[in-house]
């Protein structure tokens, strides 16, 4: 019940599309949902989150799309660039901590 | 602003020897500290976090420790490493708002 899990694994985008990753979570007790962006060899890096009572959230080329009912969200990156290219991660808080997805790579190529 | 970090960057360990592995945080009081651990390709394995100065919670059992003794020091250690303890560690620290921020990580190669 503490599982987030995320798919896909890997993604490969060619520059411009959108890129899309989703998650899906069972505890009904998460209140907070950040998504991570990771580049090699460096710390993980808030990139936007949402609370369970919005459905959407958009800063920029980024949106989350929250399925209260469905217990899935996703992160949307429009106009995909090759600098997107890292591993997202998505997670869900409980308790002062966070559960974290599998990772997702993306690459963006020109 | 705050700031977190950890050292050293890199480090590499035979198989048995000790470990110690720091993490300081600037600019806040009384911060929530998380250790997680990164195997190559993977997800973050959460393995302590603590509340307050000398409170630890474990959250994998392993031959890893760690202890808080000062508000803004998180240490992680082990008496004797194993080859599975190569990883990469990273720091995080939140201010009770959910949202937890990473250290620049320290990546462990055990030999």
């Amino acid at each position: 019940q503490q599982q987030v899990k995320q798919s896909p694994q890997s993604l490969i985008v060619q520059k411009g599309g959108i890129s899309i990753i989703n998650c899906a979570y069972e505890n009904t007790a998460f209140d907070y949902f950040p998504w991570y962006q990771q580049f090699p060899g460096k710390g993980p890096a808030l990139l936007i989150a949402i609370r369970p009572d919005v459905s959407e959230k958009k800063e920029g080329r980024f949106t989350i799309s929250f399925n209260k009912s469905a217990k899935q969200f996703s992160l949307h990156i429009m106009d995909s660039q090759p600098g997107d290219s890292a591993t997202y991660f998505c997670a869900a808080s409980w308790s002062d901590k966070l559960i974290f997805g599998t990772g997702t790579r993306l690459q963006v190529f020109p | 602003s705050q700031t977190i970090h950890q050292w050293p960057a890199t480090l590499v360990q035979p198989v048995g020897s000790p470990l110690s592995l720091e993490c300081t945080v600037e600019g806040t009081s009384n911060p929530n500290l998380y250790w997680y651990r990164q195997a190559a390709g993977r997800g973050l394995q959460l393995l302590f976090y603590s509340v307050g100065i000398g409170q630890i919670s474990s959250e994998v059992p392993q031959n890893l420790s760690a202890s808080r003794p000062q508000d803004r020091q998180f240490i992680l250690s082990s008496k004797k490493l194993l080859l599975s303890d190569s990883g990469f560690y990273l720091c995080a620290w939140t201010r009770r708002t959910d949202t937890q921020y990473f250290g620049p990580g320290t990546r462990l190669t055990v030999l």
